[in-house]
C-alpha cells in the first residue's frame, strides 16, 4: 500500500502565511484531502479535490498540488488554526484503499 | 443535514470483541459510504475501512483483515463495525465518517471524509 508523509510539526507567525505538505507517490494521480484536528474533536474536512473548500471553512484555507506532492496553505494564520492537520489520499495500488499522512502539528506563535 | 452518531464508550478485555454503532440522521444510509478511522492515544488517524460504491463491496485496510467486520442496518440506518481478538494495542478512538469520492474531468480522482461521527473511545485492559 502506499503511503503518505508529513512533516510531524510546524510553526507560523500570527497572520503570517504557512504551508504544510504531503508526499506520496498515489498524489501523482489522486489529489489529498486534508483535515483539521483540534484537541479532544473529531477531524474536520477543510480542503478537499483540486482546490475546494466547505461550507463554513475560511477562505484562508487552501489547496494545491504538484507531482507527488499535495500542499494546504493557509494565508494569515490565526490562533484558532493552531491544530493537528492530516492529509488523506486513495491508494495508488488500485485496490481502492485510503490512506493518511501521520500528522502535522501546526503551532501559531 | 447529515450527522453520525456513535455508541458510547467501552471496555473490553483482550480477546474479546467490541461492535460501535454509527447512525445515520437527516439522510439514508443505503445512499452513503460509510467508512471507519481510529486514533490511538497520542498518534495519528488510521484509516480500518469502509464501503467501495465502485465494486459494490467492503474494503479493509491489510492490517486489520480477518479481525473486522463492518455491517449495514438500513432499516434503522446504522452502521456497524466489529472489531474481534482485541489487544491492548487496539485500544483507540474509533470515527466513522461519510467518504465521497470523484474523477475530475483530468483523469485525477479523489475521495474525502465529511461528516464525521463523534468517535467512540474503545479501551482494551485487563
Amino acid at each position: 500500500s502506499s503511503e503518505l508523509t508529513q512533516d510531524p510539526a510546524v510553526s507560523v507567525a500570527l497572520g503570517q502565511t504557512v504551508r504544510i505538505t504531503c508526499q506520496g507517490d498515489t498524489l501523482r494521480s489522486s489529489y489529498a484531502s486534508w483535515y483539521q484536528q483540534k484537541p479532544g474533536e473529531a477531524p474536520v474536512l477543510v480542503i478537499y479535490g483540486k482546490n475546494n473548500r466547505p461550507s463554513g471553512i475560511p477562505d484562508r484555507f487552501s489547496g494545491s498540488s504538484s507531482g507527488n506532492t499535495a500542499s494546504l496553505t493557509i494565508t494569515g494564520a490565526q490562533a484558532e488554526d493552531e491544530a493537528d492537520y492530516y492529509c488523506n489520499s486513495r491508494d495508488s495500488s488500485g485496490d481502492h484503499q485510503r490512506v493518511f499522512g501521520g500528522g502535522t502539528k501546526l503551532t501559531v506563535l | 443535514q447529515v450527522q453520525l452518531i456513535q455508541s458510547g464508550a467501552e471496555v473490553k478485555k483482550p480477546g474479546a470483541s467490541v461492535k460501535v454503532s454509527c447512525k445515520v440522521s437527516g439522510y439514508i444510509l443505503s445512499k452513503l459510504s460509510i467508512h471507519w478511522v481510529r486514533q490511538a492515544p497520542g498518534k495519528g488517524l488510521q484509516w480500518v475501512g469502509g464501503f467501495d460504491p465502485e465494486n459494490g463491496e467492503t474494503i479493509y485496510a491489510q492490517k486489520f483483515q480477518g479481525r473486522v467486520t463492518m455491517t449495514e442496518d438500513t432499516s434503522t440506518d446504522t452502521a456497524y463495525m466489529e472489531l474481534s481478538s482485541l489487544r491492548s494495542d487496539d485500544t483507540a478512538v474509533y470515527y466513522c465518517a461519510i467518504d465521497a469520492h470523484y474523477y475530475d474531468s483530468s483523469g485525477y480522482d479523489y475521495n474525502w471524509f465529511d461528516p464525521w461521527g463523534q468517535g467512540t473511545l474503545v479501551t482494551v485492559s485487563s
